[in-house]
């Protein structure tokens, strides 16, 4: 079975500052996705980004990026110029590209907190 | 932007009794999901639903559990008999294809007293 670790129970980081959350996961599979969902107070799930195992190239989305290392079998989210809304719970999260399964299976979490 | 919905937003209700989640999912998304989170911890799977069955089940979605979608936008999740242990929030999720994306609904917070 597929496991996610995400080993920062909490992080900090300075207004404007750039901050990276860790992730590991445990897979004897070469074709899964992996994604980092952010859960702010409100405890919605909100999608920050996403990345197929099979792309070399390191996602992107606005101030977001991952640095993701197949043969590590690590993905870390940087956070560029945070903002204080960046504050949240974060989960890594992976799933499957092969089986006919399609759960999430996500990690720990890591507890950003944005100061001022 | 089409997003999950879900009813409602809170729910307490007494041990024994049942409790019926409901869902919207995306108009066009064909996969459905139930996921949970006990307060202050990881998010868990439940179910996964395609072409009206269920496609995957974790260990926790036991007996007590059952899912359903009764028209063509709703997908319920239904707790026949609730225990203490079962409170927690329960988000429903949505992808258009079983590899496409997860979307996740504002989530159901039960409390079982």
């Amino acid at each position: 079975a597929q496991t996610v670790t995400q080993s920062q129970p909490e992080m900090s980081v300075q207004e404007a500052e750039t901050v990276t959350l860790s992730c590991t996961y445990d897979t004897s599979e070469s074709d899964y996705y992996l994604f980092w969902y952010k859960q702010p107070p409100s405890r919605q799930m909100i999608l920050v980004i996403r990345q197929e195992a099979y792309k070399q190239q390191n996602a992107t989305e606005n101030r977001f990026s991952v640095n993701f290392q197949k043969a590590a079998k690590s993905f870390s989210l940087k956070i560029s110029d945070s903002q204080l809304g960046d504050a949240a719970m974060y989960f890594c999260a992976y799933r499957s590209g092969e089986t006919s399964g399609s759960r999430l299976t996500f990690g720990e979490g890591t507890q950003l907190t944005v100061n001022p | 932007e089409p997003e999950v919905t879900q009813t409602p937003s809170h729910q307490v209700t007494q041990m024994g009794q049942e409790v019926i989640l409901r869902c919207v999912p995306i108009s066009n998304h064909l996969y459905f999901y139930w996921y949970r989170q006990i307060l202050g911890q990881k998010v868990e799977f439940l179910v996964s639903f395609y072409n009206n069955e269920i496609s995957e089940k974790s260990e926790i979605f036991d007996d007590q559990f059952s899912v359903e979608r009764p028209d063509g936008s709703n997908f319920t999740l239904k707790i026949r008999s609730t225990k203490l242990e079962d409170s927690a929030m329960y988000f429903c999720a949505s992808s258009e294809r079983r590899i496409e994306t997860q979307y996740f609904g504002p989530g159901t917070r039960l409390l079982v007293l």
